[in-house]
C-alpha cells in the first residue's frame, strides 16, 4: 500500500542507549519530516528535509540527528537517550502543495 | 515556538448538534495554508479539510467548514450533525513555503461527542 511506513512501532529503551527511528515513503514526495506528539503540546517538528540531500532543524531538534538517506527514505536517530524523549513520533511526507501523508507512529519509551 | 493557538483543550457536543473549534495562527507572510487534522485513538493523522490563504472562499468538506478571518488569523472549524465518530483530536496547522512546507500545529482540541 502506497504510504509512510516507519519501523518500529513500539519501543522502550534505556538511558542513554542509541537506536534509529526509520521512515520511508513511496509516493515520490520530495520532502519528509519528523515530530513528535506529547500530551497537551500537538505535534512539534524535529527536523525536516525539503528535498533530498538536505535536512534542516525543527523546533525541538537537541538531542536527535537525521538522516536523508535517498528521497524515499529519513531516518531520526537518538545517540543517548534520555526520558525526556518518550514521546511518540510521527514521519511525514508532502510534495509541497500542502497534501501530507503521516506514518502510524513510533511509541518510544525511555526508562 | 508554536505560533497555532487552539484556546480550547476540550469540548464536547451532543450527537446531531453543531460544534466549533476555534484557532489563531500568527504569520507575517501572505502565502500560507491552513489545516485540521483529526486524530482519533489509533493516532492516525486524517485530514479534515484545507484552505489557501489566498482563497476567499471558505472550504467545506461535506459537514466540515471553516471560518477563515484572513485579518484577524481566525480559523475555526464547524462540525454539523455530530457523529460519534467525530470524536478525536483535532488539530489546527498551517505552513508557509519558506520553512521547508513543515506544518505548524497547535496544541490540539479533544472534541467528545455523546449520544
Amino acid at each position: 500500500n502506497a504510504g509512510v511506513t516507519q519501523t518500529p512501532k513500539f519501543q522502550v529503551l534505556k538511558t542513554g542507549q542509541s537506536m534509529t527511528l526509520q521512515c520511508a515513503q513511496d509516493m515520490n514526495h520530495n520532502s519528509m519530516y519528523w515530530y513528535r506528539q506529547d500530551p497537551g503540546m500537538g505535534l512539534r517538528l524535529i527536523y525536516y528535509s525539503a528535498s533530498e540531500g538536505t535536512t534542516d532543524k525543527g523546533e525541538v531538534p537537541n538531542g536527535y540527528n537525521v538522516s536523508r538517506l535517498n528521497k524515499r527514505e529519513f531516518s531520526l536517530r537518538l545517540e543517548s537517550a534520555a526520558p525526556s524523549q518518550t514521546s511518540v513520533y510521527f514521519c511525514a511526507s508532502s510534495v509541497g502543495t500542502g497534501y501530507y501523508t503521516f506514518g502510524s507512529g513510533t511509541r518510544l519509551t525511555v526508562v | 515556538a508554536q505560533t497555532v493557538t487552539q484556546s480550547q483543550p476540550e469540548m464536547s457536543v451532543q450527537e446531531a448538534e453543531t460544534v466549533t473549534l476555534s484557532c489563531t495562527y500568527d504569520t507575517s507572510e501572505s502565502d500560507y495554508y491552513l489545516f485540521w487534522y483529526k486524530q482519533p485513538p489509533s493516532r492516525q493523522m486524517i485530514l479534515v479539510i484545507r484552505q489557501e490563504a489566498y482563497k476567499q472562499q471558505n472550504a467545506t468538506e461535506n459537514r466540515f467548514s471553516v471560518n477563515f478571518q484572513k485579518a484577524a488569523k481566525s480559523f475555526s472549524l464547524k462540525i454539523s450533525d455530530s457523529q460519534l465518530g467525530d470524536a478525536a483530536m483535532y488539530f489546527c496547522a498551517y505552513y508557509t513555503s519558506n520553512s521547508g512546507y513543515a506544518l505548524n500545529f497547535g496544541k490540539g482540541t479533544s472534541l467528545l461527542v455523546t449520544p
